[in-house]
């Protein structure tokens, strides 16, 4: 079992909805990421945070918002989101600041979402 | 800029035959660690293995072993007696210590036939 536990692990939504993913870890890491994955693809970096506070974000369109309210939990907020936004979305953690070291990254089982 | 490349988008071997997965790197880093990652069709990304760019010790973990050559900017990685179980997308993976990125291969899908 992974140690990194993401919820829906199904999600389909309408254009007009507004839903979240859930991504919740207790190793203690400090560093938590969320990537999409197109089929076939290697994942994206969509953002990262540190410390709880965002680090990095890859110029993530503004439908897609995130919020760590604590250390162990990540959340993805999705509202107006588009067909081509289908993805499988993972969130992974790992030990150290962000990409500033070389701990490696623990991931989830992800989460498909279907946009119709 | 860093890049990985595995040449190799898909692979079919017959159970209890070895396998090599190729990776090739590109940085202009002295310092970097390299990683390999299992993904199995449920779809989490699972740890195999992190390398140091400083240690070139070839490493063999069960029925795993990678082979790590600096010279030719290679991390390749072979499981031995392949097992039905060990069908998935086998992703390498590199981060550079002086960028903030982790760049990943496209992967490559191992398909182990009974």
């Amino acid at each position: 079992d992974t140690e990194v536990t993401q919820t829906p692990k199904h999600l389909v939504m309408g254009m007009t909805n507004k839903k979240s993913l859930k991504c919740e870890q207790h190793m203690g890491h400090r560093a938590m990421y969320w990537y999409k994955q197109k089929a076939k693809k290697p994942p994206e970096l969509m953002f990262v945070y540190s410390y709880e506070k965002l680090s990095i974000n890859e110029s993530v369109p503004s439908r897609f918002s995130p919020e760590c309210p604590n250390s162990s939990l990540l959340n993805l907020h999705l509202h107006a989101l588009q067909p081509e936004d289908s993805a499988l979305y993972l969130c992974a953690s790992s030990q150290d600041r962000g990409y500033s070291y070389n701990s490696p990254l623990h991931f989830g089982n992800g989460t498909r979402l279907t946009v119709t | 800029a860093q890049k990985v490349t595995q040449a190799q988008t898909e692979i079919s071997v017959v159970e209890k035959e070895d396998v090599t997965l190729d990776c090739v790197y590109e940085t202009r880093d002295t310092t970097y660690y390299l990683f390999w990652y299992k993904q199995p069709p449920s779809g989490e990304l699972v740890f195999l293995i992190r390398r140091n760019s400083f240690d070139e010790q070839n490493e063999i973990s069960g029925r795993y072993s990678w082979n790590f050559q600096k010279s030719t900017s290679s991390f390749n990685f072979t499981i031995t007696a392949s097992q039905v179980v060990d069908s998935a997308v086998y992703v390498c993976a590199l981060k550079e210590t002086s960028g903030s990125r982790l760049t990943f291969g496209e992967g490559t899908q191992l398909t182990v036939n009974p």
